[in-house]
């Protein structure tokens, strides 16, 4: 079963930032926070991931609680190409541990 | 960053017909490769692990002899459906881990094959 629990579905308006949230209460101090998205009818696309640090790249922010139960993803201006779901996942340690899917949430960006 | 090719991206076969998905990493080495199978408006489910050299483990539920999992390099492994039936029609993704082979790498996706049995 999924370790995370996001939203069904949030909207934002193009340009804005978009903040989608993810718990994760029970985390272990070894797992990962990952990100990932998918576009209809496409592959998932890594997005971001992290341990416990807050992390930046070219696509999105990631802030983690201090305590590790919970998470936000930052997409910084949301564009209309960022309409998709998003995958909140918590992945262990060992690298041969696959991602479990969650039901995600689906993000729509507003013209 | 780390590409993964899935090839064929759409396939219709007839029932009773066996279908070859093939996914390769084309610009690192993969030791493992997972499988996931996605119905409409469902999240992506596991199917299987695969390992290169070695046999695929496959998740409670999906049939080792229905769905064939061959991992012959490092580079390429293969999901070959036996017999399709209709309800095996779906969306098919595999994905393939780069890195140190932590859980500090990311998983990589391929685009996925759609699979159509008639």
């Amino acid at each position: 079963d999924a370790k995370t629990t996001q939203p069904t579905s949030m909207d934002c308006a193009e340009g804005r930032a978009a903040n989608l949230p993810c718990n994760h209460s029970t985390i272990s101090g070894n797992e990962y926070v990952y990100w990932y998205r998918q576009i209809h009818s496409q592959g998932p696309q890594y997005i971001i991931h992290g341990l416990k640090n807050n992390e930046t790249n070219e696509m999105a922010s990631l802030i983690i609680t201090e305590d590790r139960k919970s998470s936000t993803l930052i997409l910084p201006h949301a564009t209309l190409r960022d309409t998709a779901v998003y995958y909140c996942i918590v992945r262990g340690y060992s690298g041969n541990t696959p991602l479990v899917f969650g039901k995600g949430t689906r993000l729509s960006v507003i013209a | 960053g780390a590409v993964v090719s899935q090839h064929p991206s759409r396939v219709i076969c007839k029932s009773g017909t066996s279908v070859k998905i093939e996914c390769r990493s084309l610009d690192f080495q993969a030791t493992t490769m997972f499988w996931y199978r996605q119905f409409p408006k469902q999240s992506l489910m596991l199917m299987a692990t695969s390992n290169e050299g070695s046999k695929a483990t496959y998740e409670q539920g999906v049939e080792k002899d229905k769905f064939l999992i061959n991992h012959a390099s490092l580079t390429l492994s293969t999901l070959t459906v036996t017999s399709a039936h209709p309800e095996d029609s779906s969306f098919y993704i595999c994905s393939a881990l780069s890195g140190g082979g932590t859980g500090n790498s990311p998983l990589h996706f391929g685009n996925g094959t759609r699979l159509t049995v008639t």
